[in-house]
C-alpha cells in the first residue's frame, strides 16, 4: 500500500462521541486525501491538504475536520460522530493529484 | 483490508476474453482522466491514465480510449484474469492551484473461470 497506514482499522463508537483517524506515510508525498466510500456513491472527497498546515475542504466535509502538523500524518476527527458517518474512510497520498495511492481502510461504525 | 458492499453493476466476462468498462465523464474541462482498481478489502489502486489532449493509452493488458466528443472513457483490458476481477473506478481532474479528482460509481467486473 505505498508505505501509507490507517489506524484504527475498525472502530465502533456511539453517537455523540469524538472519534480521530490517523493516516500515517513514510513517502514524503506533499498531497494527503481524506475519502469515505458508502453503497450508491463510490468515493467522495472529504478534506485534503497540500502541505503541512495547508488543508481544504472536499465534497463531503460537513461534521469532519483535519489537521497536518507533519509531512507524514494527516488527521482526519469527527467532532459528534452520527450514525450517517459510518462508512469506510480511505486516506490517500500523492505528489500529481491523479496518481493516488491508497491506505488499507478504516470501518467505522458510529451507533 | 476493508471492503465496501457497494451494489454496482456488474460486467461479467470469461477468462481470456478482452474486457470493455465504460465511464461517462462529467466535466469538458477536465485534463486527466484515470482509471482505479479496487479489488475486495482494499484500498483503489491506480491502472492508467490519460491525458485531455490524446485518445489513446496502452498500458500491460490495458487501453484507454477517450472520446471528447461524447464526454466517454473506456478502459480495455486484454485476455482477462481471474486475478482482474475487481470493482474498476474512472476519475477526472481537473488542475489548476490544489486539484482533486472526482471519482465515478465503480462498475465490478467478474471473470468467470
Amino acid at each position: 500500500d505505498a508505505g501509507i497506514t490507517q489506524s484504527p482499522r475498525h472502530k465502533v463508537t456511539e453517537t455523540g462521541t469524538p472519534v480521530t483517524l490517523r493516516c500515517h506515510q513514510t513517502e514524503n508525498h506533499r498531497y494527503m486525501y481524506w475519502y469515505r466510500q458508502d453503497p450508491g456513491h463510490g468515493l467522495r472527497l472529504i478534506h485534503y491538504s497540500y502541505g503541512v498546515k495547508d488543508t481544504d475542504k472536499g465534497e463531503v466535509s460537513d461534521g469532519y475536520s483535519v489537521s497536518r502538523s507533519k509531512t507524514e500524518d494527516f488527521l482526519l476527527t469527527l467532532e459528534s460522530a452520527t450514525s450517517s458517518q459510518t462508512s469506510v474512510y480511505f486516506c490517500a497520498i500523492s505528489d500529481t493529484s491523479y496518481e493516488q495511492y491508497f491506505g488499507p481502510g478504516t470501518r467505522l461504525t458510529v451507533t | 483490508g476493508e471492503s465496501v458492499g457497494l451494489h454496482l453493476p456488474t460486467l461479467s466476462v470469461q477468462e481470456g476474453d478482452n474486457s470493455i468498462i465504460n465511464c461517462a465523464y462529467s466535466n469538458s474541462a477536465s485534463d486527466y482522466f484515470i482509471w482505479y482498481k479496487q479489488e475486495s478489502g482494499k484500498g483503489p489502486q491506480f491502472i492508467i491514465d490519460i491525458r485531455s489532449n490524446m485518445d489513446k493509452r496502452q498500458g500491460q493488458r490495458v487501453t484507454v480510449l477517450l472520446n471528447k466528443t461524447v464526454k466517454h472513457l473506456s478502459l480495455q483490458i486484454a485476455a482477462t484474469q481471474p486475478g482482474d476481477s475487481a470493482v474498476y473506478f474512472c476519475a477526472e481532474e481537473y488542475t489548476g492551484a490544489n486539484s482533486k479528482l472526482t471519482f465515478g460509481k465503480g462498475i465490478t467486473l467478474s471473470v468467470r473461470p
